[in-house]
Parts: C-alpha cells; structure tokens; sequence
C-alpha cells in the first residue's frame, strides 16, 4: 500500500496563479482532510470529507476548494494564490474520525511570490 | 480560548530525563484524544492515544482529566531519537460533522541531548 500520496512535493506559484493539490489513498478511507501547518500557528483544518460527494469547510477554508468525486481522491484547489498561502500543506485520511490513527502524506511546500 | 493548547517549549533535557508535557483543551464535548509526533520537516505520526484511565506504552505515558480538560505526556529515559516535536490532538464537533473533527495543538518541541 502506497498509503496517502500528495503531489508535487514543493511548488512555487505566482500571485494571482491557481493550482490544484493532489492527494490520494488506496486505504479506502472514508474520512480524508487538509491542512496547513504554518511556524507558530500548528496545523489547521482546511477542508475535510467524511466520504465521497460529502465536504465541508475547516477553520481556514477562504481562497480554497474542494471536491470528492472518489473515495480515494481529495483534491485542494487554489483558486487565486496569495502570499499569505504560503505554507506546508499535509492530505490526512483515516476510516472515520473516531478511528485513528490519521494517515498524513508527506506534505506540499507551496511558496506564493 | 484557543481549543487545544500546549506548553510552548522547547524543552532542552540530557538523555535520561523524565519530561512532561501539558495540553488542556476548551470543548467539553470532546471525545478522544491523542498525542503526535512530529519530525523535522516530516508528517505527524500518531504516538498513542489517550484514554479516560490513562496507559501507558513503553517509556509513554498518557493521562487525561476530563473534569480540567487537561491532557499530558509524560517521557522517561529519554532517548536522543525522543527529539521532535509534540502535539497534542483533540477530536472536536466544532467544524460541524457528526464525529467532529482532529484539532491540533501548536505542538512542543522536545530537545534530548546527550
């Protein structure tokens, strides 16, 4: 098993440019989230789904979308980067929220000049 | 009132130290609870989850008290592979959802030295 796989591992966009995150899990998770993970601020929910077709906003979900056509895939898109984007941004999945542990890819380090 | 918090740290302790950590949470209808580990520049991993007892794995030891909403870990012998740093995760309705949601602390960061 692969686990959770998020690509591209760094990118760097312009201001204004979008982008789309990939995340995917062959764990057949039902329960799969965003987050980011900014110095001195931890982790914090984006967005997250409790299963395919179902997604609902975080704490931070303003200049962000989602979408769960699949079970095994929660795409993060960006729809007009800001500087203020900037941050390491981890997938998590898990069987349910209640049942851990929450699997987290290796993250994306996304840089907006 | 932030909904988890954490010591800030760091924690600068020689190899051997016994070290604990705190964390207290601010939503009473929290369920479960959890102490990550995370590495430089690496994913969180689960360490061990938390319960109402308290237990215990290896040199790790987890207690919560629900009446203080206050959760802790507590290190013995620390080992130089112990350096990392540790957040504490509470699972919280406030995003909405039936199960709620993993809410992170800031984490504290552990230094053993040799």
């Amino acid at each position: 098993n692969a686990g959770v796989t998020q690509t591209p591992k760094f990118q760097v966009l312009k201001t204004g440019q979008s982008m789309t995150l990939q995340c995917a899990q062959d764990m057949n998770h039902e329960y799969m989230s965003w987050y980011r993970q900014d110095p001195g601020m931890g982790l914090r929910l984006i967005h997250y789904s409790v299963g395919a077709g179902i997604t609902d906003q975080g704490e931070v979900p303003n200049g962000y979308n989602v979408s769960r056509s699949t079970t095994e895939d929660f795409p993060l898109r960006l729809l007009s980067a800001a500087p203020s984007q900037t941050s390491v941004y981890f997938c998590a999945s898990s069987y349910s929220v209640a049942d851990p542990p929450l699997h987290f890819g290796n993250g994306t380090r996304l840089t907006v000049t | 009132r932030k909904e988890v918090e954490q010591d800030p740290g760091p924690f600068n302790v020689p190899e051997g130290a016994t070290v604990a950590f705190n964390c207290t949470y601010s939503n009473s209808a929290s369920q479960s609870f959890f102490w990550y580990r995370q590495d430089c520049r690496k994913e969180p991993k689960l360490l061990m989850s938390v319960y109402s007892s308290g237990n215990e794995d290896g040199r790790f030891t987890a207690q919560l008290n629900r009446a203080s909403q206050y959760i802790s870990l507590l290190i013995r012998d620390s080992k130089l592979s112990d350096s990392a740093t540790y957040l504490c995760v509470v699972n919280s309705p406030i995003y909405g959802g039936s199960q709620g949601n993993l809410i992170f602390g800031k984490g504290t960061k552990l230094s053993v030295k040799p």
